[in-house]
């Protein structure tokens, strides 16, 4: 079992451009998340999505989207990448009401 | 008012001593209740669940859980050095599934 993966591990964006964070999980799991996590600000949820084909807006949306592929798989979309937008990108799994188990994380950073 | 708040860091505590980290939560209907340690530059990893009322004990780990106060905390008793990392609060509705975390607080052990 590999868990939780995500693609890219780092990158670098210049201002304006888009991007795709990959998120997969072979863990069986009906709800995976997407959390951003900055110097001092513990890890805030930008986008869940609770089963397949439902998606739903977190704390700080704005700026991004998601979409649920399958049950495996949940991407992030930055469609126009800003300054602010710099940081770490954890995503997330988990079955029912039980802990959630995070992947290695994407260090993001937009110039 | 934030849905999840933590006591502000950073704690520090000698080795061998108890640390007390407080969590409190907004939402009333929260089911679900989520300690995680995360160390520098690593995702967060899983220390306690709790979803009752009382004292849950594992280990040199405690959480305690009162939901009529909307308090969960985290005492870690003989604390060692390899302690020293951010812990984070999750709270979670089941029936909703999104989790919600704290701004974490850092300790310290020091030897």
């Amino acid at each position: 079992n590999a868990g939780v993966t995500q693609t890219p591990k780092f990158q670098v964006l210049k201002t304006g451009q888009s991007m795709t964070l990959q998120c997969a999980q072979d863990m069986n799991h009906n709800s995976m998340y997407w959390y951003r996590q900055d110097p001092g600000m513990g890890l805030r949820l930008i986008y869940y999505s609770a089963s397949e084909g439902t998606t739903d807006k977190g704390e700080v949306p704005n700026g991004y989207n998601v979409s649920r592929l399958n049950k495996r798989e949940f991407s992030l979309r930055l469609e126009s990448a800003a300054p602010s937008q710099t940081s770490v990108y954890f995503c997330a799994s988990k079955r029912q009401s039980y802990e959630q188990y995070f992947g290695p994380g994407t260090r993001l950073t937009v110039t | 008012q934030k849905e999840v708040e933590q006591n502000s860091g950073p704690l520090s505590v000698p080795e061998g001593a108890i640390a007390s980290l407080n969590c409190t939560y907004s939402d009333r209907g929260s089911q679900s209740f989520f300690w995680y340690r995360q160390y520098s530059g690593k995702s967060p990893e899983l220390i306690m669940s709790i979803y009752s009322n009382g004292d849950k004990e594992d280990g040199r780990f405690t959480a305690q859980l009162n939901k009529a106060s909307q308090y969960v905390s985290l005492l870690i008793r003989d604390s060692q050095p390899s302690d020293s990392a951010t812990y984070l609060c999750a709270v979670g509705r089941t029936s909703y599934d999104k989790v919600i975390f704290g701004p974490g607080t850092s300790l310290s052990v020091i030897p």
